[in-house]
């Protein structure tokens, strides 16, 4: 079964600090994966992109990982700002379909910023 | 072109009510999703169009629940006899789906609904 999982659920961290998300997925074949970030009562907004050859991307502050081996990609938050206080969601996308099949969304980790 | 467009942004009804959402895509996408989203978990994918046809719907779909995308550009999503369980975001994106597609799903504001 397709599935993917997000950890932490949720993370309180203080301002200036960096954090890391998680995201362990099972989807297969893979496409790509992406990060997006929901501000609450908002909609969510694509952060990054990861295609299968690719490590590592950088986008501000936010640097994603995936390694496709192990199928795990990470999400990391350099020197935290208050803004960044939202939930981030993990979703995988298989190469064909659009459907409940194509796309597969994490949970999401909600991510808290303390002043 | 501002984004993808939903209304109302919140809804509150009495159970057994009907309510509807419209959404307005980017204008170029072809494909349209909606989604619903309950407090603390990740949207869940209820259906989704191909200009104006309707090519998949999830189980979640039950039948007091109908979308259209009847000229392939706005879409509504229509739910009938609303029960508390209806309570949630409902969520709309659409996408160029084709060559200029890169995955990225456009979502709206979301339509928040409450049925007392």
């Amino acid at each position: 079964k397709n599935q993917v999982e997000q950890s932490p659920q949720s993370l309180i961290i203080l301002e200036g600090k960096n954090c890391t998300l998680q995201c362990n997925y099972t989807v297969s074949p893979f496409s790509n994966l992406r990060w997006y970030k929901q501000d609450t009562g908002r909609g969510p907004v694509s952060l990054t992109i990861m295609t299968f050859s690719e490590n590592t991307k950088s986008n501000g502050r936010y640097t994603a990982t995936l390694d496709a081996d192990t199928k795990q990609s990470s999400l990391h938050i350099t020197a935290s700002q208050l803004s960044d206080s939202a939930s981030y969601i993990c979703v995988v996308s298989r190469p064909s379909g659009g459907g409940a099949d194509g796309l597969t969304f994490g949970k999401g980790t909600h991510l808290i910023i303390q002043p | 072109d501002t984004g993808v467009s939903q209304n109302p942004r919140h809804k509150i009804t009495k159970r057994g009510q009907n309510v509807t959402f419209r959404c307005d895509p980017i204008s170029e996408h072809n494909r349209l999703y909606w989604y619903r989203q309950t407090l603390g978990q990740g949207p869940e994918f209820l259906t989704y169009f191909q200009n104006e046809a309707q090519l998949e719907k999830s189980r979640l779909l039950s039948d007091r629940f109908s979308a259209e995308r009847p000229k392939g550009s706005f879409s509504t999503l229509e739910i009938q006899r609303t029960e508390q369980g209806d309570s949630a975001m409902y969520l709309c994106a659409s996408t160029p789906w084709g060559a200029r597609d890169t995955g990225e799903l456009f979502f709206g504001e979301g339509s928040r609904l409450t049925v007392l």
